[in-house]
């Protein structure tokens, strides 16, 4: 199985920092590399697909890069609709969840 | 759309079947997904069901190969999973999610909003 490691698990930001999380890969998963964003307890929404594919009618703020086994989730700036769990997801085999990340208000 | 149907409480050991209908589009060549997420953690593959134009085949993770079995009704346009044996640790809202593909990636493009299923005694 493809083991996904997701950093931070949580992290404390104001608005308008900049916010990285990073998800690393077991072994390579080339550029199948998805991320997710949950809030309270609603259905995750896709927000980035193929590693750095913008979903549609997600805000320019959100970015993605990476290939190989290691993928980087780059908010610009964060604003207060930001606040929310995040998880990357492997799609090359099956798939595979990384654990989340919390990311809160300082 | 997606909208899953089903959940409950019931007893270890018991069985619950879940649905999720699909609205919109078909899934004759749609792949499906059920994800689940245990109160207070993360998300968790359950399963998936290929499109019935390339033979409706269904796929597990380890922890509910040989309890759970997914199935479909094109006459319905909805997906089962008939959940057997059940433990505490199947305790979790259900997500049905419909799968995209981009640029030879598959991500999950329309979720459900979930159905809880209870098992407790």
């Amino acid at each position: 199985d493809i083991e996904m490691t997701q950093s931070p698990s949580a992290l404390s930001a104001s608005i308008g920092d900049r916010v990285t999380i990073t998800c690393r890969a077991s072994q390579s998963i080339s550029r199948h590399l998805n991320w997710y964003q949950q809030k309270g307890g609603k259905a995750p929404q896709v927000l980035i697909h193929g590693a750095s594919n913008l979903e549609p009618g997600v805000p320019s703020r959100f970015s993605g890069s990476g290939s190989g086994t290691d993928f980087t989730l780059t908010i610009s700036s964060l604003q207060p609709d930001d606040f929310a769990t995040y998880y990357c997801q492997q799609s090359y085999y099956m798939t595979t969840f990384g654990q989340g990340t919390k990311v809160e208000s300082k | 759309q997606v909208a899953e149907f089903g959940g409950g409480l019931v007893k270890p050991g018991g069985s619950l079947r879940l649905s999720c209908t699909a609205s919109g589009f078909s899934l004759y060549d749609s792949w499906m997904n059920w994800v689940r997420q245990a109160p207070g953690k993360g998300l968790e593959w359950v399963g998936r069901i290929k499109s019935r134009n390339v033979g409706a085949t269904p796929d597990y993770a380890a922890p509910v190969k040989g309890r759970f079995t997914m199935s479909m009704d094109d006459s319905k346009n909805t997906i089962y999973l008939q959940m057997d044996n059940l433990t505490t640790e199947d305790t979790a809202v259900y997500y049905c999610t419909a799968l995209s593909r981009f640029e030879g990636v598959i991500f999950m493009s329309r979720w459900g909003r979930g159905t809880l299923v209870t098992v407790s005694s």
